[in-house]
C-alpha cells in the first residue's frame, strides 16, 4: 500500500542555519503530498501541499517540490527561526482512499538561539 | 468558524472503564478522520466517515474500539473496556477533499492515559 518515508530525527539547528528534512513516498496512483506540522501541545496544521509532479509548495519560507522521478518531497528552509521548532510529518492522499491522509513518523526539529 | 473541536482535551481512566472521546468538525465538511498518535507507532488511521457513514474501520485494532456519526456535527469514538496500551492522543479532522485536494483540518486532540 501507499506509504511515506522520512527522515528520523531529532534535528538540532542553530538559528538562521539552512533545514533539509527528508521524505519520500511509496502510491501505485497519483497522491497529493503535505507537510503538516505540530508545534508542542497542538494538533496538525497544514504548511504546505502540492497535488502534482513538479508543483512546488510554499508557507512561511518552508519549499518542497513534488519530484515525482526521485518519488521525494523534500521540505527546506533557508534559514530557521527558534519559533520552527516543531515536528514536521510529511504525508500523502489519494482520491482512491478518500483522501485519508497516511503519514510519515514525524521529525522533530530543535532550533537553538 | 471554530475550527474542529474535541473534547475532553485530557481524559485519565482506570483499565476496563468506558472511554468517550467526541468531536465536533467544521461545518460544511463531509469528511471526518479519527487518528491516533502514540510515540512508537505514530499517526495511525483508525476510521472515516463520509456523509456521516463509516467508509474504512481498517484501522480500528480491536472490537473494543467503536465509532459512530449520528449526524453531521457530531462523532464519537469509544473504548470499551480501556486498556493501558490505548493510552495515546486521539485526533479528530475533517475535510471537503474535493475542494481542498485532501487538506485535514485537525482538532487539538484528547489525550487518555489509562492506569
Amino acid at each position: 500500500g501507499d506509504s511515506v518515508t522520512q527522515m528520523e530525527g531529532p534535528v538540532t539547528l542553530s538559528e538562521e542555519a539552512f533545514l533539509t528534512i527528508n521524505c519520500t513516498y511509496t502510491a501505485t496512483g497519483y497522491p497529493s503530498l503535505f507537510w503538516y506540522v505540530q508545534y508542542p501541545g497542538e494538533g496538525l496544521q497544514l504548511l504546505l501541499k502540492a497535488t502534482k509532479a513538479d508543483d512546488k509548495g510554499s508557507n512561511k519560507g518552508f519549499e518542497a517540490t513534488y519530484r515525482k522521478e526521485t518519488t521525494s518531497f523534500h521540505l527546506e528552509k533557508g534559514s530557521v527561526q527558534v519559533s520552527d521548532s516543531a515536528v514536521y510529518f510529511c504525508a500523502l492522499s489519494d482520491r482512491n482512499s478518500g483522501y485519508a491522509l497516511n503519514f510519515g513518523k514525524g521529525t522533530s526539529l530543535l532550533v537553538t538561539p | 468558524d471554530a475550527g474542529v473541536i474535541q473534547s475532553p482535551r485530557h481524559e485519565v481512566t482506570e483499565m476496563g472503564q468506558e472511554v468517550t472521546l467526541r468531536c465536533k468538525p467544521i461545518s460544511g465538511h463531509d469528511y471526518l478522520f479519527w487518528y491516533r498518535q502514540t510515540m512508537m507507532r505514530g499517526l495511525e488511521l483508525l476510521i472515516y466517515f463520509n456523509n456521516n457513514v463509516p467508509i474504512d474501520d481498517s484501522g480500528m485494532p480491536e472490537d473494543r474500539f467503536s465509532a459512530k456519526m449520528p449526524n453531521a456535527s457530531f462523532s464519537t469514538l469509544k473504548i470499551q473496556p480501556s486498556e493501558p496500551r490505548d493510552s495515546a492522543v486521539y485526533f479528530c479532522a475533517s475535510s471537503f477533499p474535493e475542494g481542498l485536494a485532501g487538506e485535514l483540518f485537525f482538532g487539538e486532540g484528547s489525550r487518555l492515559t489509562v492506569l
